[in-house]
């Protein structure tokens, strides 16, 4: 099955910098790559994804990278603010409506004021 | 929409004792996952149903893990019995239309079990 790692398991920034988080995905058939914030006492929310047919996207002060052939792709945040501290989790998963997410672990960053 | 409601937020338990966790997915989402999420082992998947039916439940942990989802708006999780290793947060989440796409959370459910 799918395997989804995320390095570093913290980053801590200062405001105004930019965070870059990353994650690999070992299954080939994965194509589908969505990334979700999750703050204090509260689920995970989808804040940005990507499919394997476009190699960036881009929302506002966020973006998406995906490298297939190095199977791994990364979630970039500029001009970090204090609310961008939370944990981020990156998934994978094929299509289908069946298909599942495999998430990795987490990364936490805190933003310092 | 008021979102995915999950009830109780907190459950404190004692081992042995059954549990059962409450999940009200968003209306018109026909899919619905069950994720734990500890420290060691972050976000796992353990069923999920599409249009009422359990289409995978192969993260079950064991037997004592029972889910149902006996119409579009309603599922339930149940353990029993519990151990103090089911200590975790438990979420719910629904989607619309299957697959891996646009997953809404509920808030969670901390279980501890002493």
């Amino acid at each position: 099955g799918e395997n989804v790692e995320q390095h570093p398991s913290t980053l801590s920034v200062q405001e105004g910098d930019s965070a870059v988080i990353k994650c690999t995905y070992s299954d080939s058939a994965s194509n589908y790559f969505p990334w979700y914030k999750q703050e204090l006492g509260k689920g995970p929310q989808l804040i940005i994804d990507i499919r394997s047919n476009v190699g960036e996207k881009k929302d506002q002060r966020i973006a998406v990278t995906l490298n297939k052939t190095a199977k791994h792709f990364s979630l970039h945040i500029t001009e970090t603010q204090p609310e961008d501290s939370a944990v981020y989790f990156c998934a994978a998963s094929s299509y289908g409506a069946n298909s599942k997410l495999t998430f990795g672990k987490g990364i936490t960053l805190s933003v310092r004021p | 929409d008021a979102g995915v409601i999950q009830s109780p937020r907190h459950e404190v338990t004692e081992m042995g004792q059954e549990v059962t966790l409450r999940c009200k997915p968003i209306s018109g989402h026909n899919s619905l996952f069950w994720y734990r999420q500890t420290m060691m082992r972050g976000l796992e998947l353990l069923i999920y149903f599409n249009n009422n039916v359990p289409i995978d439940d192969s993260g079950m942990p064991e037997d004592r893990f029972s889910a149902k989802m006996p119409n579009a708006s309603f599922s339930t999780l149940k353990i029993q019995p519990s151990e103090p290793r089911d200590s975790a947060v438990y979420f719910c989440a629904s989607s619309l239309g299957g697959g891996p796409y646009g997953y809404t959370f509920g808030s969670g459910t901390r279980l501890t079990v002493v």
